[in-house]
């Protein structure tokens, strides 16, 4: 079972400021990797696939970027509705496999 | 548009059975990919059941739930379903119905909680 692991568990960033999230896994997934956003009480959003590609109504400031076993989230300016939690999640080997989470909090 | 909608979740006890529903809209479930993803209290998502398209009959469970759960899908109603038996504590979760495609869950219902507790 491929493990991803993300990094850091808790990000703390101002309104406005840019934030970057790590992801990484265990053995080299391609570009099988997707990124989801859960706020409190809600169910998972999907918000990038394929590594790279945002999903359909995501806006742009969300990139994310990498292949093999390293990839990253990147939010270029944080809005008070990004504050949440981030999952990243592979699709390359059976089972696919989320990450822990990374909480993205007011700082 | 796309809905998926979660029911027959609540309180049971150890070693009970519960069958839990996805209705889908918007689109064909038996042309989908589906799946059931839960997230047991405070913690991260885990995939735990698969069904493939009709045409090629694929069926995954995780290992922590194989030979206890059952994913299936109702054609006549557009749904999906997952049988639970022999329930234990840690099923305690919140379970979501998902739609996979290419590896990518791309819509998720609200989610369903699963209370196993004496």
């Amino acid at each position: 079972e491929i493990v991803m692991t993300q990094s850091p568990a808790t990000l703390s960033v101002s309104p406005g400021e840019r934030a970057s999230l790590s992801c990484r896994a265990s053995q080299s997934v391609g570009s099988k990797l997707a990124w989801y956003q859960q706020k409190p009480g809600q169910a998972p959003r999907l918000l990038i696939y394929g590594a790279s590609t945002r999903a359909t109504g995501i806006p742009a400031r969300f990139t994310g970027s990498g292949s093999g076993t390293e990839f990253t989230l990147t939010i270029s300016s944080l809005q008070s509705e990004d504050f949440a939690l981030y999952y990243c999640q592979q699709s390359n080997n059976w089972p696919w496999t989320f990450g822990q989470g990374t909480k993205v909090e007011i700082k | 548009q796309v809905q998926l909608v979660e029911s027959g979740g609540g309180l049971v006890k150890p070693g009970g059975s519960l069958r839990l529903s996805c209705a889908a809209s918007g689109f064909t479930s038996t042309g989908s990919y589906m799946s059931w993803v839960r997230q047991a209290p405070g913690k991260g998502l885990d995939l735990i059941a698969y069904i493939g398209i009709s045409s090629d009959n694929a069926i995954y469970h995780a290992d922590s739930v194989k030979g206890r759960f059952t994913i299936s899908r109702d054609n006549a109603k557009n749904s999906l379903n997952l049988q639970m038996n022999s329930l234990r504590a840690e099923d305690t979760a919140i379970y979501y119905c998902t739609r996979a495609r290419s590896g990518t869950f791309d819509y998720w219902g609200q989610g369903t909680l699963v209370t196993v507790s004496s």
